[in-house]
């Protein structure tokens, strides 16, 4: 596609349930990352997959969260059991390699209630 | 403890203005990015500097990398409200791969 597609664009959950976000990066891209966007604050790193295998997942905050990658295209997120602490915008982008810039998608607001 | 160091952390100014934003860390990074982030969109990237030193200029926007690639500055010159955002540094880095690091932004408000 022309850009980064992120969905759902809003997700309001209850605490304890599960929620899957999905990423749909620029076709050919090979690189792709999860990041995580509190209220006003910078972008905490997630997560980092080359084609379909994940060199960093040091940014997992907990073993509720995990991510996989199939095809070297679509990504999903996926958190267990939420906290009312996860509640943030969940942002994706996607890169040619790892040495180039990044296009991000407009992210998913994730409130859990 | 951030690596990168941005300032100031909020910045109000009237259409016009001059203003120059700061990122700083003690680490020595292979390049540096600029991204401006809007309200409810994702970054946006605006430059890439790679050399030491090196000036960019992107319309009235200035990039400048240190000369030790520690650091970097972006001015505007006669600040116009579309200019509102977050500008967000980031860092390249080789760890095991060439990974990314972000600063936490500063948040630019241009009054018309």
């Amino acid at each position: 596609g022309a850009g980064v597609s992120q969905s759902p664009s809003n997700k309001v959950t209850e605490k304890g349930k599960d929620v899957e976000l999905r990423c749909d990066p620029i076709s050919g891209h090979t690189a792709l990352y999860w990041y995580r966007q509190s209220l006003g604050q910078g972008l905490e790193f997630l997560i980092y997959f080359q084609g379909n295998s994940a060199p960093d997942k040091s940014g997992l905050p907990s073993d509720r969260f995990s991510a996989e990658r199939t095809g070297g295209s679509v990504s999903t997120l996926t958190i267990q059991r939420t906290q009312q602490e996860d509640s943030a915008v969940y942002l994706c982008a996607s890169s040619p390699g790892e040495y180039y810039g990044y296009t991000f998608g407009s992210g998913t607001r994730l409130t859990v209630v | 403890t951030q690596l990168l160091e941005q300032s100031p952390q909020f910045l109000s100014i009237q259409e016009g203005e001059n203003l120059t934003v700061y990122c700083n860390s003690s680490s020595v990074f292979s390049s540096l990015q600029w991204y401006r982030q809007e309200p409810g969109e994702g970054p946006v990237l605006l430059v890439t500097v790679v050399t030491g030193g090196e000036v960019k200029k992107l319309k009235r926007l200035t990039f400048q990398f240190g000369d030790a690639r520690k650091d970097s500055s972006l001015h505007i010159t006669a600040a116009q409200p579309g200019d509102t955002g977050l500008y967000l540094c980031a860092g390249r880095r080789k760890t095991s791969y060439d990974k990314v690091i972000f600063g936490p932004g500063t948040s630019l408000s241009v009054i018309p």
